[in-house]
């Protein structure tokens, strides 16, 4: 059974930086490409990163470039979040998602974790 | 970057058949997934690759695509399909990806 659990949010003040964690078990980590996906309260979905099974395809949302990081420990089953110089309006349960197909870079995620919450506040 | 747009919310009577639309440039090129979404969960694939149906998805769900549109029609739709529906695709820029605003179901 596949299995996404992310980890690491939680209450920050603006400017300041946290990392996410998912840990991934149930298939085979190194063949798939993984992304990042937040909800702010009350919104909808917004694709924030991915990253391919071998990272060399990386990508970012306009809302997030040059401050995320998007990485993953293959060894370890495990895909990152460097979150540096938050906003406010970074505020949003964070979902780690598995890509469909077997070492393509796509959209298609099948499946989710339950999300992690980042709160921005001062 | 590309954008896909949704209707906000739709309704259906119970038993009726719905479609959501899903509209974007990208999508003459790339095919839409569609995710379900009810209140305190995870978005659930229902729809990938245009038309297919993930196994465990009822086969009331189906997905078709016309130039820049993207659809999701579920016939016969039940109360438990109550949910916001979205839509996402490829972005044209490099290794985006983009979802839409996502639809609100109402089930009557």
């Amino acid at each position: 059974e596949v299995q996404l659990v992310e980890s690491g949010g939680g209450l920050v003040k603006p400017g300041r930086s946290l990392r996410l964690s998912c840990s991934a078990s149930g298939f085979t980590f190194d063949d798939y490409a993984m992304h990042w996906v937040r909800q702010a309260p009350g919104k909808g979905l917004e694709w924030v990163s991915g990253i391919s099974w071998n990272s060399g395809g990386i990508g970012y949302a306009d809302s997030v470039k040059g401050r995320f990081t998007i990485s993953r420990d293959n060894a370890k089953n495990s895909l990152y979040l460097q979150m540096n110089s938050l906003r406010v309006e970074d505020t949003a349960l964070y979902y780690c998602s598995k890509a469909g197909h077997f070492r393509f870079y796509d959209w298609y995620c099948d499946h989710w974790g339950q999300g992690t919450l980042v709160t921005v506040s001062s | 970057s590309s954008e896909l747009t949704q209707d906000p919310a739709v309704s259906v009577a119970s038993g009726q058949t719905v479609r959501i639309t899903c509209q974007g440039d990208s999508l003459r090129s790339y095919y839409a997934s569609w995710y379900q979404q009810k209140p305190g969960q995870a978005p659930v694939v229902v729809i990938h690759d245009k038309d297919k149906r993930p196994s465990g998805i009822p086969d009331r769900f189906s997905g078709s695509s016309s130039g820049n549109t993207a659809s999701l029609t579920i016939t016969g739709a039940l109360a438990e399909d109550e949910a916001v529906y979205y839509c996402n695709s490829r972005d044209s820029s490099a290794n985006r990806v983009v979802f839409g605003g996502g639809t609100k179901l109402t089930v009557l």
